[in-house]
């Protein structure tokens, strides 16, 4: 069965400062993304990852996708407030249409 | 372009009765996908209905069951309501294979009481 951990389950920063958050998935799988969640509100897509080594960056966020390691990234450059969210990944398996989700990264950025 | 609409957006039921919640996918979408959202948490696959048919199932109990019409639009129902049934439900449809991603309504947040 597909696991998907994150971490860290929590996180706090600066303003201004980088960080990364770490998604690790533990059978072979073809598709991954990242999702942003407001406190109450519904799941934003930010990006989605479909091979190897893909690399996709939107403003002050990056994701990457190694299928090797079973491990995406989404690193955060100089933190601003509005950044501050739930951060979820989820995997997709071969021949398999559920999105299984991380346990999810609440961050919360300090002026 | 409407994106992907849930409603009702909040809806309170007692124990034991039974609910409906409805979806419109995206414009061009034509897979609709149901998950449970418990506070706190991530969200849970439920089913995925394709061609008016369930395509995929999630650990959900049978009293979890759904429908897809002709337009793509879906109902979930639940029967005999649990107090653990109290959660955010999200609908999220994509083409065939999700190749461009999937993308969420704004989910119905049910309280059994």
């Amino acid at each position: 069965e597909l696991k998907v951990e994150q971490n860290p389950l929590f996180l706090s920063m600066q303003e201004g400062k980088n960080y990364t958050i770490y998604c690790n998935y533990s059978t072979t799988s073809d598709r991954l993304y990242w999702y942003r969640q407001d406190p109450g509100k519904s799941l934003e897509s930010l990006f989605v990852l479909l091979s190897n080594g893909a690399v996709k960056q939107e403003g002050r966020l990056m994701a990457s996708l190694d299928t090797k390691a079973r491990l995406s990234t989404l690193h955060i450059t100089a933190a601003v407030h509005d950044l501050s969210a739930t951060y979820f990944c989820a995997v997709v398996n071969f021949g398999n249409e559920k999105l299984t989700f991380g346990t999810g990264t609440r961050l919360t950025i300090i002026p | 372009d409407a994106g992907v609409t849930q409603s009702p957006t909040h809806l309170i039921k007692t124990r034991g009765q039974q609910v409906t919640l409805r979806c419109s996918p995206k414009s061009g979408h034509d897979t609709v996908s149901w998950y449970q959202q418990a506070l706190g948490q991530g969200p849970q696959f439920i089913f995925q209905y394709y061609e008016e048919e369930e395509r995929q199932r999630g650990n959900f109990p049978d009293r979890f069951s759904g429908h897809q019409f002709p337009n793509y639009s879906s109902e979930l129902n639940v029967n005999a309501l649990l107090l653990g049934d109290s959660a955010l439900y999200l609908c999220a449809s994509s083409d065939t294979g999700g190749t461009y991603g999937y993308t969420f309504g704004s989910g119905t947040r049910l309280t059994v009481v």
